[in-house]
């Protein structure tokens, strides 16, 4: 069972668009992380929220986490064939990290 | 190296065969965790270990699997009578603090990725 719904789950687009994100959940968290994984690798985490509302910035890369925790996105800034690979969110509850349904996001030179 | 390191990379096993998947976790990392994944989905949670502690194994898929970290550290993943359903990846990850709180990451091994004829 999957918490948390991630949208789109394919994401096709040129490089130097901007592109958005969603993992919803209807279950609350205290915290939300976002990895990337790209073929044959394990997930590298790429930041986590913990405060409702939270704003983050990674270069590129802007992670909110909504104000009831409940859901996040992810927005990138002009996208680059190096920001190909998996997304997933990921939240905690009790002993277990619940991960979305994953977005694969395919940068077009 | 310094990372989580899982073993073997690839195997593949007929239907029926036992197999064990091992998970050699970052040096002092108390959580370790074992999760399944299916090809272009998000890894689902099978057990969680507390240095030698099994605390969840509520998503373990049935009693053919079966997981043990003995002295906290490595941890094999076992699966019993394998079946086509079985084949996946599986993920080892730990992480330097007990639980899921605060927010320590997750650091994770390559996988293992499981075939089963």
């Amino acid at each position: 069972t999957q918490l948390l719904e991630q949208s789109p789950q394919f994401l096709s687009i040129q490089e130097g668009e901007n592109l958005t994100v969603y993992c919803n959940s209807s279950s609350v968290f205290s915290s939300l992380q976002w990895y990337r994984q790209e073929p044959g690798e394990g997930p590298v985490l790429l930041v986590t929220v913990v405060t409702g509302g939270e704003v983050k910035k990674l270069k590129r890369l802007t992670f909110q986490f909504g104000d009831a925790r409940k859901d996040s996105s992810l927005h990138i800034t002009a996208a680059q064939p190096g920001d190909t690979g998996l997304y997933l969110c990921a939240g905690a509850s009790g002993n277990q990290f619940y991960f979305g349904t994953g977005t694969s996001l395919t940068v077009i030179p | 190296g310094a990372g989580v390191s899982q073993s073997p990379r690839y195997k593949v096993a007929k239907r029926g065969q036992d197999v064990a998947l091992r998970c050699d976790p970052i040096s002092g990392h108390v959580s370790l965790f074992w999760y399944q994944q299916a090809l272009g989905q998000g890894p689902e949670f099978l057990t969680y270990f507390q240095n030698e502690a099994q605390l969840d194994k509520s998503g373990l898929p049935s009693d053919r699997f079966f997981a043990e970290r003995p002295e906290g550290s490595v941890s094999t993943l076992k699966i019993q009578r394998t079946q086509q359903e079985d084949s996946a990846v599986y993920l080892c990850a730990s992480s330097l603090s007990p639980g899921t709180k605060g927010v320590q990451p997750q650091h994770f091994g390559d996988g293992t990725r499981l075939s089963i004829l």
